[in-house]
């Protein structure tokens, strides 16, 4: 099984709301990152947390990370068109080891 | 600074034949990766360079897959023989080094239809 799970799967929203994903994984990490890719694009990365931050911010991202939980989530806020996309959690159990993706969550800004 | 290529952009074989990608990562990335991406799933690891040695290749089928990066800069990845299930983005990515939470960069990916 993956060590990312993203929730949820799917989801749509209107232009200027926010949007809320959510990942969840097994064991200790490093670090946890966020990628989106496009349709028929390649990922790009968003954001890198590492496991000693709890929250990070890159312009209308918002990421928080609990550990105890074992944890993280992404915020879009006030979303646009452009925003629609998949998004992918990726674990980096210790440093320099491989990434380890989620199955994503599926985001559909609506004009 | 120019970003990971690859090539082809897109691939369809029949079962049974062979195939091979290419990647230039970016210039001075000591680390490269190869992942399958397989539709409506998250990327999955295949292998990964520091230079030009393998660092980990444990989700790698080695009875039909190989890769190799002479020189530690570009690196092909080859399938022979293609399965149908083989049909997925192949995607290349870099980053600057290993061990040091570094971002990578991925590539545009090459989309392979097996037949």
């Amino acid at each position: 099984s993956q060590q990312g799970e993203e929730d949820p799967q799917a989801l749509s929203i209107q232009e200027g709301e926010n949007a809320t994903m959510n990942c969840s994984y097994k064991t200790s990490i490093n670090n946890l990152q966020w990628y989106r890719q496009n349709s028929g694009r390649g990922l790009v990365h968003l954001i890198l947390i590492r496991s000693n931050e709890r929250e990070k911010h890159s312009g209308r991202l918002r990421v928080t990370l609990d550990t105890s939980k074992k944890s993280s989530s992404l915020l879009i806020t006030a979303s646009r068109a452009a925003d629609t996309a998949s998004y992918f959690c990726a674990t980096e159990l210790a440093a320099g080891n491989k990434l380890t993706f989620g199955g994503g969550t599926r985001v559909l800004v609506k004009p | 600074e120019a970003g990971v290529a690859q090539s082809p952009r897109y691939k369809i074989i029949e079962k049974r034949q062979s195939v091979a990608f290419w990647c230039n990562p970016i210039s001075g990335h000591a680390t490269l990766y190869w992942y399958q991406q397989i539709l409506g799933q998250g990327p999955k690891l295949l292998i990964q360079f520091q230079n030009n040695g393998v660092v980990d290749d444990s989700q790698l089928p080695k009875d039909r897959f190989s890769a190799e990066r002479l020189k530690g800069v570009d690196s092909t990845l080859k399938i022979q023989p293609a399965k149908l299930e083989d049909s997925a983005v192949y995607l290349c990515a870099s980053s600057l080094d290993r061990g040091r939470q570094e971002t990578q960069y991925f590539g545009p990916g090459t989309r392979l239809l097996v037949l």
